[in-house]
């Protein structure tokens, strides 16, 4: 069954690093999206990609995210300089569409800790 | 703005027990509904849906019903097992027409079902 791939599994890194996270959605989905959950909290929305651009974006996505689809199977969000409350759980989803009524298909995260 | 509130867990039952999960919602416009599982170390699995009111989602043993009237979506289990241990996340995507394919969730809750 086809599924959705990220790693690193658990990335550790400095306050003020650059850290990329990595996902590999469903081959022929078309609706990308990053996800985080902070330990204890709601798992929250932080951005929706098609066709190589953002379709929408969450107000916590601010400058220091990015986003980027750079080879046509890997889907990456990029922290420019990470805080300490960027410590969280990130999660991947693909879906064949946008419809609000199609399943979303979810990695098994990345652990970021930010020291 | 939209939102997803779930019951307080975390939730400790017997093998065999009768679930229920309490999840209401504020929405603008007519969302979808979701229930998505978490098993441990692995991504959000979407569980049952329900795109319209009074329509009733069910998978595995697990039901819940629209109520647009009292703006909840219930899980329900009759018959819980060991294997159903997880976190439940209640979702809801596409209210108001400007937000297709975003997922709000719920905080989640914890499950554990001893034998």
């Amino acid at each position: 069954e086809p599924e959705v791939t990220q790693t690193p599994s658990h990335q550790v890194t400095q306050m003020g690093q650059e850290v990329i996270l990595r996902c590999v959605p469903i081959s022929n989905h078309l609706y990308f999206y990053w996800y985080r959950q902070i330990l204890g909290q709601k798992v929250e929305f932080l951005v929706s990609f098609y066709n190589n651009e953002i379709s929408e974006k969450s107000e916590i996505f601010d400058d220091q995210f990015s986003v980027e689809r750079p080879d046509g199977s890997n889907f990456t969000l990029k922290i420019r300089s990470t805080k300490l409350e960027d410590s969280a759980m990130y999660f991947c989803a693909s879906s064949r569409d946008s419809s609000s009524y199609n399943e979303q298909f979810f990695g098994p995260g990345t652990r970021l800790t930010v020291l | 703005g939209d939102s997803v509130t779930q019951m307080e867990g975390p939730v400790t039952l017997s093998e065999e027990a009768f679930l229920t999960i309490n999840c209401t919602y504020t929405a603008t416009g007519y969302p979808s509904l979701f229930w998505y599982v978490q098993y441990p170390g692995e991504g959000l699995q979407l569980l049952l849906k329900a795109t319209k009111a009074d329509d009733k989602g069910s998978n595995k043993g697990f039901e819940a019903t629209y109520r647009k009237e009292t703006t909840s979506f219930h899980l329900e289990k009759g018959s819980v097992q060991v294997s159903d241990s997880a976190v439940y996340f209640c979702a809801l995507s596409g209210a108001g027409g400007t937000s297709y394919g975003k997922l709000t969730f719920g905080q989640g809750t914890i499950l554990t079902v001893h034998p």
